[in-house]
């Protein structure tokens, strides 16, 4: 099984900064990585599939980037609503795996 | 827009099972549209990253499940009502997590579509 690990595994950070959350693979997972974002008690939402591409309807100040085993997903201008956890998960084959999360906290 | 609604929240006793249901309305959910879909089944025990447990497209009869639990997870589909089915069998305290079904889309490589999640509580 692909192994995905997420860093940091905690961040907190003030409205309006920059975050950048960094997932690895444990094997080449090319571009198939997709982002999402859990909020407590509800299902993790989708922001970005294929490393780099927003799904539709997620504001632009999200942005994936990276390939192989190396993907980055950064938030510009963070927002009140952006405090929650986040998820990495490859999709390059069956098991999909995924981190372990990241929880942003407001500062 | 295709919506997943699960059945309630469950209490069982170690070594008991639990089956949990996920129901497909709205959009592209009936007839082959639903059996055309690959529909997957991921739990969350507390504090912990989600957990891929296994899928099932039920147009081409595929279910596979994540080898630390075959043998214990079955997962199936009733076209006729357009739901899917996991059931887990031998359940331990381990077992405790919110399971969630989804739609896992081969265009997007990812899960657009999710379950509201279901709580699975094993309690002695």
């Amino acid at each position: 099984d692909i192994q995905m690990t997420q860093s940091p595994s905690s961040v907190s950070a003030f409205v309006g900064d920059r975050v950048s959350i960094t997932c690895r693979a444990s094997q080449d997972i090319n571009k198939w990585l997709a982002w999402y974002q859990q909020k407590p008690g509800k299902a993790p939402k989708l922001l970005m599939h294929s490393a780099s591409n927003l799904q539709s309807g997620v504001p632009p100040r999200f942005s994936g980037t990276g390939s192989g085993t190396e993907f980055t997903l950064t938030i510009n201008s963070l927002q009140p609503e952006d405090f929650a956890i986040y998820f990495c998960q490859q999709a390059r084959s069956f098991p999909l795996t995924f981190g372990q999360g990241t929880r942003l906290d407001i500062k | 827009q295709v919506q997943l609604v699960q059945s309630g929240a469950e209490v069982k006793r170690p070594g008991s099972s639990v089956k949990v249901s996920c129901k497909a309305s709205g959009g592209e959910a009936s007839g082959d549209s639903f059996s055309s879909q690959t529909f997957i089944w991921v739990r969350q025990a507390p504090g912990q990253g989600p957990e891929w447990m296994g899928r099932i497209i039920p147009i081409l009869g595929i279910t596979d499940s994540v080898d630390r639990l075959q043998g214990r997870v079955t997962i199936s589909a009733d076209k006729s009502t357009s739901t899917v089915f996991m059931e887990l069998t031998g359940l331990t305290y381990e077992d405790t997590a919110v399971y969630y079904c989804a739609i896992y889309s081969g265009f997007l490589y990812a899960s657009d579509i999710w379950g509201q999640g279901t709580t699975v509580t094993v309690s002695s």
